[in-house]
Order: structure tokens, then sequence, then C-alpha cells
């Protein structure tokens, strides 16, 4: 089955500063690679996914990379502010079975102001 | 438009006993995937239902099963409890299967004493 492994699982920054992070994942039959914040006490909420008919996708602040070939794509997020501390999963779905997720271990982004 | 909800919000059970947990989709989402999220494991998926039907399943036991009703609304239930199936218990909606985003309530937290 699929396997997404994520990097780094800890990551501290500067507010204003940059974030990066990465995932990697197993099977060329997936086609859908959400990323989640999650928030202490609450669920995972989508900030932003890619379809793997598109290189990069963009939101304001938060971009996300796809590289098909090496079975990459990464979350980067511009002027982190203290609000964006939070627990960040990337995810990927197999082509052709149904709505079933497999997620990355999680990266905890804390920006200090 | 209201979120994925979920309840009970938190739930104390002891071993051998059993518990079923409740998940309303967002309006007119009709496939409903619940997922298992515990420190050591992370976020893991536990089956879809689509139309009434389970569509796919994770690698859960026997004793995890689940159920959609005809207004999408969805129960799963676990018997037998053990220990380690203390977790946080999640449920995502979708509006269709396949390539539609998926969008989680806040989940339940389950422990078992």
């Amino acid at each position: 089955g699929e396997n997404v492994e994520q990097h780094p699982s800890t990551l501290s920054v500067q507010e204003g500063d940059s974030a990066v992070i990465k995932c990697t994942y197993s099977d060329s039959a997936s086609n859908y690679f959400p990323w989640y914040k999650q928030e202490l006490g609450k669920g995972p909420q989508l900030i932003i996914d890619i379809r793997s008919n598109v290189g990069e996708k963009k939101d304001q602040r938060i971009a996300v990379t796809l590289n098909k070939t090496a079975k990459h794509f990464s979350l980067h997020i511009t002027e982190t502010q203290p609000e964006d501390s939070a627990v960040y999963f990337c995810a990927a779905r197999v082509n052709n079975a149904g709505n079933m997720l497999t997620f990355g271990g999680g990266t905890r982004l804390m920006v200090k102001p | 438009k209201a979120g994925v909800t979920q309840t009970p919000r938190y739930l104390i059970k002891t071993r051998g006993q059993q518990v079923t947990l409740s998940c309303s989709p967002i309006s007119g989402h009709r496939s409903v995937s619940w997922y298992q999220q515990t420190p050591g494991q992370g976020l893991q998926f536990l089956f879809e239902y689509f139309s009434e039907t389970q569509r796919n399943k994770g690698n859960f036991p026997g004793r995890f099963s689940g159920r959609q009703f005809s207004n999408s609304r969805s129960e799963m239930n676990v018997s037998t409890l053990e220990l380690g199936d203390s977790a946080l218990y999640l449920c995502a909606s979708s509006l269709e299967q396949g390539d539609q985003p998926q969008h989680f309530g806040d989940g339940t937290r389950l422990s078992i004493l």
C-alpha cells in the first residue's frame, strides 16, 4: 500500500521567516495530495491541495509543489506568523481507491514572535 | 454552512465495553471516512462509506465496524474495548467518491480505563 514520509518532525522559525515541510510517497498511482493544519483540540483543517496534473499551487502565503518523477511534494509557508504554529500533515490518495488518505507523520511548526 | 459534527466530544469507557460514535457530514456530502489518531501511530484510515456501502477498509480488527444511514450520517462501533483503543477518532466527509477534498470534524476523544 501507499506509504508517506514527512520531514522534519519539528520545525522552529522566527516570525516572518519561511517554513518548508517535505513529503515523499511510494505509490505512483497516487494523484491527490492535500495538506492539513491541526491545532490543539481541533480536527485537521484542509489548507491547500494539489492534483498530479499540476506542478505548483499557491494560495496567499501558502504554496505546494509536486514532483511526480521523484514522488516528492512540499508545503511552503512564507512570512510566517505566530498563528501558523500548529501540526501540519501531508497526505496522499491513490487513484481509484475512493477517499482513503494515507498521512505523513506530521510536523510541529513553532513560530517564535 | 455547518461543518462535520461529531458526538460525543469525549468518552470514557472501561476495557471490554463497547462504544458507538456518531458523525454528521457537511450538508450534501455523501462520502464519510473514519480515522484513528494516536501519538504512536499517527492518523490511520479505518473505513469509508458512500451511499450506505462500505467502500474501503483499513487494517483494523473486526472489532471496529461502521455504518452509514440514508441521510449520510455515519456511526462507528468498537466492541470489546482494549486499552490500545484510546485515541482521537476523526470523521471526514466529502461530496462524492474520489478526487474531492475531505473535511474533518473535531473528533471524539475516547479514553479506555
